[in-house]
């Protein structure tokens, strides 16, 4: 299995625009996760999925963040309008449905975003 | 709230020695545990998990959990400068949250040779 597969693996752009993470599950897995990780408030979870259904999205910072997951096999996390303290490593991550109390996440290799 | 705390670190062993690494959870619910080891630019990657009492030992890392006093503990034995990472300690939860885990901030680990 390739494992977790997200891109771009590096953005930088300009405050203001719109900016799209991308990211496919390991196949089979029902649980996608985004989360966000800086220096100051290390791993954020921001949203997640089980059965491309959002279950909680109370992570999430503000209105300009959206996530969307169409298929089992891909999930969009999308900031509009960026602003430079978004700047962080976006991770995403999937497990599959919890069994015995096991909930591994396997994590991607993550997107650095630099907002200018 | 459902909070996960580790030992803040910076943590530096010498090559050979225990390395120690603590985590305390606040929701007695909790069921299954997690480490997770994370080089500088990397991803977190999963190296132990445990959901019963007592002791796990894989190789030379122990994970150590402890339900009534709400503690989990890593112990890498022998350790070498490769075990130069965060740590993060990660908590699963059920209810409402099932499927989430509560990570912690992370312990950085240095093992100089």
């Amino acid at each position: 299995d390739a494992g977790v597969i997200q891109s771009p693996r590096h953005e930088v752009t300009e405050m203001g625009q719109e900016v799209t993470l991308r990211c496919k599950p390991i196949s089979g897995h029902d649980y996608l996760f985004w989360y966000r990780q800086t220096m100051m408030r290390g791993l954020e979870l921001l949203i997640y999925f089980n059965n491309n259904v959002p279950i909680d999205d109370s992570g999430m910072p503000e209105d300009r963040f959206s996530a969307k997951m169409p298929n089992a096999s891909f999930s969009t996390l999308k900031i509009q309008p960026s602003e430079p303290r978004d700047s962080a490593v976006y991770f995403c991550a999937s497990s599959l449905a919890p069994a015995g109390g096991l909930d591994e996440q396997f994590f991607g290799p993550g997107t650095r975003l630099t907002v200018l | 709230q459902k909070e996960v705390e580790q030992n803040s670190g910076p943590l530096s062993v010498p090559e050979g020695a225990i390395a120690s690494l603590n985590c305390t959870y606040s929701d007695r619910g909790s069921q299954s545990f997690f480490w997770y080891r994370q080089y500088s630019g990397k991803s977190p990657e999963l190296i132990m998990f445990i959901y019963s009492n007592g002791d796990k030992e894989d190789g030379r890392f122990t994970a150590q959990l402890n339900k009534a006093s709400q503690y989990v503990s890593l112990l890498i034995r022998d350790s070498q400068p490769s075990d130069s990472a965060t740590y993060l300690c990660a908590v699963n939860t059920r209810g409402s949250t099932l499927g989430r885990l509560y990570f912690g901030r992370g312990t950085q680990l240095t093992v100089w040779p």
